[in-house]
Order: structure tokens, then sequence, then C-alpha cells
């Protein structure tokens, strides 16, 4: 059973970076398409970007200037940067693994960490 | 503004059959993927590929997708149905994907 656990900072100020990390456990780092989705209190899901470990990441366009995806294969985790974060970036960020291939589905969820842009 | 529209707010009876419809003209061409989400959890996938349901989903959900629609029905709603339900496909370029605004669910 592979599973998924989001860590990092819960608060974040201003124009400052977000970094967040995704352990997987219990499965192999090849297995998906590793992926963030976040989610803003009281709104709908946003897909942020997604990568292969051994591919070219793609991001959302309203996101890609400011948005990294990176694998670790060392330690079977992967990594969100989101750089001049505004109080628009306050969600509940979630990691998951994509399946894509025939279909896109996401079919595998961490439990989401909510991040908070504030002074 | 997504490219996948969904009506915010749907309500059904208990035990009565619901349809819930996203539309965007990338359906045409990409399949549907649809989740329910629970106030305060992570989404769950209940069909995928348009049709499909992932074991351990009730066979109460289906999906079906015509022209610039996808539809997730929910035969006989019972009350844990009661949740948002979100859309999610690719976009125009096929590279990107995005999700509908999601529906709100109410069982009556």
């Amino acid at each position: 059973q592979v599973q998924l656990q989001e860590s990092g900072p819960g608060l974040v100020k201003p124009s400052e970076t977000l970094s967040l990390t995704c352990t997987v456990s219990g499965g192999s780092i090849s297995s998906y398409y590793w992926s963030w989705v976040r989610q803003p209190p009281g709104k709908g899901l946003e897909w942020i970007g997604y990568m292969y470990y051994s591919g070219t990441p793609s991001y959302n366009p309203s996101l890609k200037s400011r948005v990294t995806i990176s694998v670790d294969t060392s330690k079977i985790q992967f990594s969100l940067t989101l750089s001049s974060v505004t109080a628009a970036d306050t969600a509940v960020y979630y990691c998951a693994g994509l399946t894509a291939s025939p279909y896109y589905y996401f079919d595998l969820w961490g439990r989401g960490t909510l991040v908070t842009v504030s002074s | 503004s997504s490219e996948l529209t969904q009506d915010p707010a749907v309500s059904v009876a208990l035990g009565q059959t619901v349809r819930i419809t996203c539309q965007g003209d990338t359906l045409r061409t990409y399949y549907a993927t649809w989740y329910q989400q629970k106030p305060g959890q992570a989404p769950v996938l209940v069909i995928y590929g348009n049709i499909n349901r992932p074991s351990g989903i009730p066979d109460r959900f289906s999906g079906s997708s015509s022209g610039n629609t996808a539809s997730l029905t929910i035969t006989g709603a019972q009350a844990e149905d009661e949740a948002d339900y979100y859309c999610n496909s690719r976009d125009s370029t096929g590279n990107h994907l995005v999700f509908g605004g999601g529906t709100k669910l109410t069982v009556l």
C-alpha cells in the first residue's frame, strides 16, 4: 500500500518561498507521475504540476514562472517550491500520484497540509 | 477561469438518481476523471477514463461522456454521497491538467 505524506512549514511570509516535501512509502518512485494539487480555503482544486522521476516537469501555466517540482530518487521523495508567495497562495497543498497511461488520473493522495502566507 | 464548467450545486432526494455534469471543449478529445471530496479530506477517485470505476467504489457511481459533456451519475444516492465532486481532464494543449470548479451535492 503506497502512502504519501506531506511535510513543510505551515506558515510562510509574503514574498518568500514555499517549500514542501512529499515522502513516498510502500512503493516505487517509478510507479507514478508525482504531482501537487492545491485548494484555497473554501475553494476548488487547482493542479500545480507533475513530474516523472526521469522526465521533464509539466506546470500549470498560471504558476509556471514561480514553481519547481523535483524528485529525489535516493530518498523516495518529491518536492514543491513556489517562490514570491502572496496571500493568494494560502491553501491546502496535496501531493498526489498521477497515473498517466492511457488515462490521466490521481489515484494516490496525501492527507494535505495547510500553508498560510502571512507576515 | 477553468476550461471545465460544473454547476456549483446540485441536490437529490435520498435514494433517487442524480447526474452531475462537466462541460468543456477538451472533453471531445480527452477523457474525464471524477473525484469525490468530503470536508476536511483529500479527494477520492470515483471515475476515470470517462466510464471506469476503481475497485472499492460502489457501483451506484457511473460515468459517461458525449460531445463536450462528461457526466457522473449516482443511482440511488445515499447520505454518505453528500460531498463536493470535481471533474478533471487535460487542457487544450494536452500537456496540462485542469479541474472543473466543483459541484456541491446535497442529499435531502
